[in-house]
């Protein structure tokens, strides 16, 4: 059973749009939500982060929103650049302090010059 | 500013063969990861260790074994490779919080193939 869900294996964006990636959940204990994003054969690094208790989350061009009753996270960047170009994982924690991440499976983010 | 080191990089591993995947960290974090990365199936935790002298199992433990050496390693063993042992694996560290969460910080895989 998949507790963290990205539905869209892969995105497609020319350069300067929004890019606008998606992620649902099921487990309602989930109160930390973070994404990460990876370029191949390297680890992931972390991008941003939101709490159950904040509905956005803003850093320079990434922009994160939490809707609670949906049970649903997006994040959003604008303007997209070339070098956006990788998979973004989200991932999601049920506990304060450090817990293990629950990570959905990955969207490719292609942002096309 | 290593951050976290995986070693080795790369591995090719005959089925039955054991190994022993390395991780160490110069955060001074008190918590450590195993994950493994297969295609389409995003992250999943092997073992975790949440603090020096404990270790737990996460979501797809069978075939490993973990021991956290000190503060800085954690390492992974596959006793009995076998070919579904197949993957990216990556270790990871964050510090340990109260009540503040901390992301958690990757090192580069170990790219590990079973014939």
């Amino acid at each position: 059973d998949q507790q963290v869900k990205q539905n869209s294996p892969s995105l497609s964006v020319q350069e300067g749009r929004i890019s606008i990636l998606n992620c649902d959940y099921t487990n309602s204990m989930f109160d930390y939500f973070l994404w990460y994003k990876k370029y191949p054969a390297e680890g992931p690094t972390f991008l941003i982060s939101i709490s159950s208790i904040k509905d956005k989350n803003e850093d320079g061009r990434f922009t994160v929103f939490l809707n609670k009753s949906a049970k649903h996270l997006s994040l959003h960047i604008v303007p997209s650049q070339p070098g956006d170009s990788a998979v973004y994982f989200c991932a999601a924690s049920a506990l304060p302090g450090n817990t293990p991440l629950v990570f959905g499976k990955g969207t490719r983010l292609s942002v096309i010059a | 500013n290593a951050g976290v080191t995986q070693t080795p990089k790369f591995q090719v591993l005959k089925t039955g063969q054991s190994m022993t995947l390395q991780c160490a960290q110069d955060m001074n974090h008190n918590s450590m990861y195993w994950y493994r990365q297969d295609p389409g199936m995003g992250l999943r935790l092997i073992y975790y260790s949440a603090s020096e002298g404990t270790t737990d199992k996460g979501e797809v433990p069978n075939g490993y074994n973990v021991s956290r050496l000190n503060k800085r390693e954690f390492s992974l063993r596959l006793e009995s490779a076998a070919p579904s042992q197949t993957s990216v694996y990556f270790c990871a560290s964050s510090a340990q919080g109260t009540g503040i969460n901390q992301p958690q910080h990757f090192g580069d895989g170990t790219r590990l193939s079973i014939l």
